[in-house]
């Protein structure tokens, strides 16, 4: 079975820029998560949905930041203007579940984008 | 508040050597989950273990054993004869209801195994 697939798992690009990054969850998942990663802050949620209805956007740093689940099997974040200190690797993981039967809140992640803005 | 400590940034050791990551958490509630994930150099996150707060069995997987105490609030995990390709960052991570759904990651701990 295939795992989350994240597009592109590289992005540079310049201060300003509009920048997109792309989630596949594992198919039947319904729950997708947004998290990022800093060496300053380690690993921390920016927002999760359940069946595509974002629930808690509360990690989402700044307006610039926004993320949209339009089916099942796909979700962006965006960032609108990008800076250099969005600098960070975003990973996407998904859960069958919150709690429920052993395993189904178990969160499966990822490969990552490493973004670097300059 | 959540909180989860790896309390050991870097560790290094010789193949074939035996290593415990140490992770201590705070939490309020009754019930939580508790789980440790593999990040290889190569950057993705594996998921390895997912322990609920009713279950202080420990657990043994190849090479890799667990134990979960409540009492100190620890859930370690233990690498016997390690081998190069354990090298990474683990992270120990937990979930409890005043978390919702967010995973509550400790700082990671980096192990580096030499030959």
């Amino acid at each position: 079975d295939a795992g989350v697939i994240q597009s592109p798992r590289h992005e540079v690009t310049e201060m300003g820029q509009e920048v997109t990054l792309r989630c596949k969850p594992i198919s039947g998942h319904d729950y997708l998560f947004w998290y990022r990663q800093t060496m300053m802050r380690g690993l921390e949620l920016l927002i999760y949905f359940n069946n595509n209805v974002p629930i808690d956007d509360s990690g989402m740093p700044e307006d610039r930041f926004s993320a949209k689940m339009p089916n099942a099997s796909f979700s962006t974040l965006k960032i609108q203007p990008s800076e250099p200190r969005d600098s960070a690797v975003y990973f996407c993981a998904s859960s069958l579940a919150l709690r429920g039967r052993v395993g189904e809140e178990t969160q499966y992640f990822g490969p990552g984008t490493r973004l670097l803005v300059l | 508040a959540q909180k989860v400590t790896q309390a050991q940034t870097e560790i290094s050791v010789v193949e074939k050597e035996d290593v415990t990551l140490d992770c201590v958490y705070e939490t309020r509630d009754t019930t939580y989950y508790l789980f440790w994930y593999k990040q290889p150099p190569s950057g993705e996150l594996v998921f390895l273990i997912r322990r609920n707060s009713f279950d202080e069995q420990n657990e043994i997987s190849g090479r890799y054993s667990w134990n979960f105490q409540k009492s100190t609030s620890s859930f370690n995990f233990t690498i016997t004869a390690s081998q190069v390709v354990d090298s990474a960052v683990y992270f120990c991570a937990l979930s409890d209801d005043q978390a919702g759904t967010a995973l509550i990651f400790g700082k990671g701990t980096t192990l580096s195994v030499s030959s």
